[in-house]
């Protein structure tokens, strides 16, 4: 089993549309959750943490669930500008090492 | 606008040649990362060092050599690499996680590279 598994995608949704993404991680000893943001031939921008209670940033809602290991993203009202492909990242334990998912790619269209 | 710079940009460079990237970090962070991103796979962790002091080596091959001057330089320098080892190579710093801090990477615009 990976240890940080997304479906790839890609999602192709209308503009306003609601999508979610799940990603699921292996260590139930894993302490931090990040979802990173990259858009074609540009470097991973962190989009938001994931905190054990959820937590929302504007239209951007993440969830944890770790009894199920995993973390969802919740995108409402999508826009065009927020095509890109979504990065699940888990810190497994103790450390600085982030292992990354091989990401969620989603295209909003008109 | 972001506090990690990474040079050059991009990189062609045949099997023979040696080179070096380099990433500078302006946020006051105390641990770096190199990372290596190759088409339809996941960021592949290299190296870490923290505090100056590696911490981390994924099994790299030889033809990678990281440097670490202080915590907000670090060299990736490369010799006798391979076609397969075209990517594209991204720096990143934090906190050290060992301070407490649940502390995201902040990456660099990366350097793309051609091995030819």
């Amino acid at each position: 089993r990976k240890e940080v598994e997304q479906d790839p995608g890609p999602f192709n949704v209308p503009e306003g549309a609601t999508v979610a993404f799940n990603c699921t991680y292996s260590n139930s000893a894993s302490q931090s959750f990040f979802w990173y943001r990259q858009d074609c031939r540009k470097e991973p921008k962190l989009l938001m943490s994931v905190y054990s209670s959820g937590n929302e940033d504007g239209r951007f809602t993440a969830q944890l669930n770790r009894a199920s290991q995993y973390i969802s993203l919740l995108i409402r009202d999508s826009k065009l500008s927020d095509s890109a492909t979504y990065l699940c990242v888990v810190r497994p334990g103790g450390g600085n090492k982030l292992t990354f998912g091989t990401g969620t790619q989603l295209k909003v269209e008109l | 606008e972001t506090g990690v710079t990474q040079t050059p940009r991009h990189l062609v460079m045949g099997m023979t040649n040696k080179k070096s990237l380099k990433c500078e970090q302006h946020l006051g962070h105390n641990a770096m990362y190199w990372y290596k991103q190759s088409a339809k796979k996941p960021l592949e962790l290299m190296f870490v060092y923290n505090f100056k002091e590696q911490t981390e080596n994924n099994s790299v091959p030889s033809r990678f050599s990281p440097e670490c001057p202080n915590s907000s330089h670090l060299f990736l320098h490369l010799h006798t690499l391979q076609p397969e080892d075209s990517a594209l190579y991204l720096c990143a710093s934090s906190q050290d996680q060992g301070s407490g801090y649940n502390s995201p990477l902040h990456f660099g615009n990366g350097t793309r590279l051609t091995v030819t």
